[in-house]
């Protein structure tokens, strides 16, 4: 059972564009959710997070948006560059006091053309 | 602050053997988690340790373990290794705080042969 979703494995964006990633989940129990960005063969980089409490938050060309009513959260990245070109992972956790998981989405493959 | 650092980066090893991946988390944080990722599961949770301790655990079988020591430095270990256990496997450590993301190592490439 996918608790989280990324329904599109790859984005193709022209640069300068907007590019907008989805994610959805189904556990009811998740308040924090991130994203990364991850290229081959490294470790995911943390983008941004955004808690339960808000539906928005910003960071630079990056925004995250979260819909909790539909169980939906988005990635926009204005304007895209080709140096976003790569895997783009969001992830859940429900904090809680035994600790923190991530669950992850399968990722999605952004292509920025220059 | 020096990142997350995870030994070795590759290894090769054959079916039957047992492996030890090592992580040394970024100073100061006391909680290391450990996922695998591979092409057709992504990326999964195996387990988290905080001040030694195991807290949470993920869905794999026992032959994956984990253990922490006192500097928060962190191994895993996969006995009687498998073909399908070739994946990356990650290391990331969280900050004190409650809302704090984790940070990931660059990840040490596992093939079983």
């Amino acid at each position: 059972d996918q608790q989280v979703k990324q329904n599109s494995p790859s984005l193709s964006v022209q640069e300068g564009r907007i590019s907008i990633l989805n994610c959805d989940y189904t556990n009811s129990m998740f308040d924090y959710f991130l994203w990364y960005k991850k290229y081959p063969a490294e470790g995911p980089t943390f983008l941004i997070s955004i808690s339960s409490i808000k539906d928005k938050n910003e960071d630079g060309r990056f925004t995250v948006f979260l819909n909790k009513s539909a169980k939906h959260l988005s990635l926009h990245i204005v304007p895209s560059q080709p140096g976003d070109s790569a895997v783009y992972f969001c992830a859940a956790s429900a904090i809680n006091n035994a600790g923190n998981m991530l669950t992850f989405g399968g990722g999605t493959r952004l292509m920025v053309k220059p | 602050k020096a990142g997350v650092t995870q030994t070795p980066r590759y290894l090769i090893k054959t079916r039957g053997q047992q492996v030890t991946l090592s992580c040394s988390p970024i100073s100061g944080h006391r909680s290391v988690s450990w996922y695998q990722q591979t092409p057709g599961q992504g990326l999964q949770f195996l387990f988290e340790y905080f001040s030694e301790t195991q807290r949470n655990k993920g869905n794999f079988p026992g032959r994956f373990s984990g253990r922490q020591f006192s500097n928060s430095r962190s191994e895993m270990n996969v006995s009687t290794l498998e073909l399908g256990d070739s994946a990356l496997y990650l290391c990331a450590s969280l900050g004190q705080g409650v809302y704090n993301e984790q940070f990931f190592g660059p990840g040490t490439r596992l093939t079983v042969l």
